[in-house]
């Protein structure tokens, strides 16, 4: 089983509909949370950065975490085309070494 | 802030050539830069961990001697592939991580795709 579950997709959208994407994990040390947007051939940029469990908002973007359940979400509000990309959640015990999921291609579609 | 930079972005090379990649934060000191690699449709996985001024450390599974990581100065890492082989085609990204704007967390550098004849 591996650490951090994440499906893969691809999730098709149409424009302005709301996005939900999910990872589960199995560590329960976990404690510090990331959302990770990749473009295709880019490095990841982070989204949203969470400290144990919690809801956390930035202007579309709302992240959530869980850990009696150890299941975190991020949900992106009025979908853009330009928010087609890979998301990757991540998560670590600490600040030093993440663990990431493989990551969910998300295409909106105008 | 928060940039990191990689250099360079694409590679191609013969095999048993060795290849160098530069990692550099440009506006905050990186106490800590890791090391990455990405096999497509795959996530990223922790290959080395390098703090400024001692040896990296590497995850289980990966080769001190044929991947070389240098952390010279707080700003700048390079990771080394040498005699590098079609198996070790692959995306590499760096990320470095300090107190940049008061989060200490990952940036990401944009990656460095390397071919290898």
């Amino acid at each position: 089983q591996k650490e951090v579950e994440q499906d893969p997709g691809p999730l098709s959208v149409p424009e302005g509909a709301i996005v939900s994407l999910n990872c589960t994990y199995s560590n329960s040390a976990f404690q510090y949370f990331m959302w990770y947007r990749q473009y295709s051939r880019k490095g990841p940029e982070l989204l949203m950065y969470t400290y144990s469990s919690g809801n956390k908002e930035d202007g579309r973007f709302t992240a959530q975490v869980d850990k009696s359940s150890k299941y975190i979400s991020l949900f992106i509000r009025d979908s853009q085309p330009s928010d087609s990309a890979t998301y990757l959640c991540a998560m670590s015990e600490n600040t030093d070494k993440l663990i990431f999921g493989t990551g969910t291609r998300l295409q909106v579609f105008p | 802030g928060a940039v990191v930079s990689q250099h360079p972005s694409r590679v191609i090379c013969k095999s048993g050539t060795s290849v160098k990649i530069e990692c550099r934060s440009l506006d905050f000191q990186a106490t800590t830069m890791f090391w990455y690699r990405q096999f497509p449709k795959q996530s990223l996985m922790l290959m080395a961990t390098s703090n400024e001024g001692s040896k990296a450390t590497y995850e289980q599974g990966v080769e001190k001697d044929k991947f070389l990581i240098n952390h010279a100065s707080l700003t700048l890492s390079t990771l080394t592939v040498t005699s590098a082989h079609p198996e070790d085609s692959s995306f590499y990204i760096c990320s470095a991580s300090g107190l940049a704007g008061g989060s200490d967390t990952q940036y990401f550098g944009p990656g460095t795709r390397l071919t290898v004849l």
